[in-house]
Order: structure tokens, then C-alpha cells, then sequence
């Protein structure tokens, strides 16, 4: 059974850098037919896709977010991680990583919750 | 693509059967997938292209639609399905989500 798991800082100060990666066991991430997304859910709102990224590198990021973020696979390890910039409180969100593939996104990680505040 | 989702509250009781609308603002064919979330869980998968039941979902959930309006079916609401609802289109990037519906008894 594929599991995602995400791992990163509950807290996190404005304008800092968060951080967030995302272990995957029971499969591997070098599939062809999959892309590895990250999604999350501010309090009180609904989902926003972050992006994915593809195992050879390629991604495709959200045009709102992407000039504040960046991803990055590693397959030696079977993780992908996330790097997100210039925090502001609205990024409170609870974060998660998910795969997609032809049953659209079909795994996803429990959650972090991140808490950007000073 | 915007996704429009109605209602975005409904009240239900066991039983019942459960009406969900989404409606994309452009034609999306059938890419289109239903999720089911509870408070501080991951959203559950629930249909796949438009119509297709992901391994586990219990028959009772069932999708219909294509183009731009979609619908999500629960007949026969159990205890275990008061829960907030999502549809995402994975049509064309960005990938974007309806803005959910919570059934509430």
C-alpha cells in the first residue's frame, strides 16, 4: 500500500523560508505514470493545488504561487521536497502531498499543519 | 478553470439521498474527480473521471456528467458520510478544486 508522509516546521516566522518534504514508501516515485503533487487547505477555505513535479524534474507550479516556490525529487531517496518563500500569515494552511496519476490524485499524505507566525 | 460547487451547506439525515452539483467554467470533458474530507484528515478519494469509483468506495457514491457540469450522488446517507465534499477538475493546469460542500445532519 502506497503511503506519503509529510515532515517540516509547525512554525514558521513572515518572510521566512519553509521547508516541507514528502517520504514515499510502498512504491516508487520513479514511476512514468506519475506526477507528485503538493495541495493544501487554509483554515476555513478550501483546496488550492500547489503543483507537482514529474520524476525526471518537471513542474508544473500554480502561476498565483509560483514566483514564492519550488520543488525538487529525489529519487535516491524516494522523497520530493517543497521550498516556499516570502511567508505571510495567509500561507497558514494545512499542507499536503499527494500523487496523480491516471485516477487523478488518488494518495495522499495525513497533513502538516504550518503556522506562519511571529 | 473556475469550479463552481453547489450547495456549499446542505442538511441531510441517514438515508437520504444526496444531491452535489459542480460546474466547471469551461468544457473539462470527463476529468473530473470527487473527495470526500473530515475535519483534521486527508481528503479521501471518491470518484475518478467523472463516473469511476475508486478502489474501497462503497457503491452507495456515484458520479455522472461531462463538459462542464458534473454531479456527485450519495444514495442512502450513513452517519460516516457527514463530511465536507470537493470536486477538482485535472483537466488543464492549474488543476483547480470546487470550493466544497459540507453535508451536516
Amino acid at each position: 500500500q502506497l503511503q506519503l508522509q509529510e515532515s517540516g516546521p509547525g512554525l514558521v516566522k513572515p518572510s521566512e523560508i519553509l521547508s516541507l518534504t514528502c517520504a514515499v514508501s510502498g512504491g516508487s516515485i520513479s514511476s512514468s505514470l506519475h506526477y507528485w503533487a503538493w495541495i493544501r487547505r487554509p483554515p476555513g477555505k478550501g483546496l488550492e493545488w500547489i503543483g507537482s513535479i514529474y520524476y525526471r524534474g518537471n513542474t508544473e507550479y500554480n502561476p498565483s504561487l509560483e514566483s514564492r516556490v519550488a520543488f525538487s525529487i529525489d529519487t535516491s531517496k524516494n522523497q520530493f521536497s517543497m521550498t516556499f518563500n516570502s511567508l505571510t500569515a495567509a500561507d497558514t494552511a494545512h499542507y499536503y502531498c499527494a500523487r496523480r496519476g491516471q485516477r487523478s490524485i488518488d494518495y495522499w499524505g495525513q497533513g502538516t499543519l504550518v503556522i506562519v507566525s511571529s | 478553470i473556475q469550479m463552481t460547487q453547489s450547495p456549499s451547506s446542505l442538511s441531510a439525515s441517514v438515508g437520504d439521498r444526496v444531491t452535489i452539483a459542480c460546474r466547471a467554467s469551461q468544457g473539462i470533458t470527463n476529468d473530473l474527480a470527487w473527495y470526500q474530507q473530515k475535519p483534521g484528515r486527508a481528503p479521501k478519494p471518491l470518484i475518478y473521471s467523472a463516473s469511476n469509483l475508486q478502489s474501497g468506495v462503497p457503491s452507495r457514491f456515484s458520479g455522472s456528467g461531462s463538459g462542464t457540469d458534473f454531479t456527485l450522488t450519495i444514495s442512502g446517507l450513513q452517519p460516516e458520510d457527514f463530511a465536507t465534499y470537493f470536486c477538482l477538475q485535472d483537466h488543464k493546469y492549474p488543476l483547480t478544486f470546487g470550493g466544497g460542500t459540507e453535508v451536516v445532519i
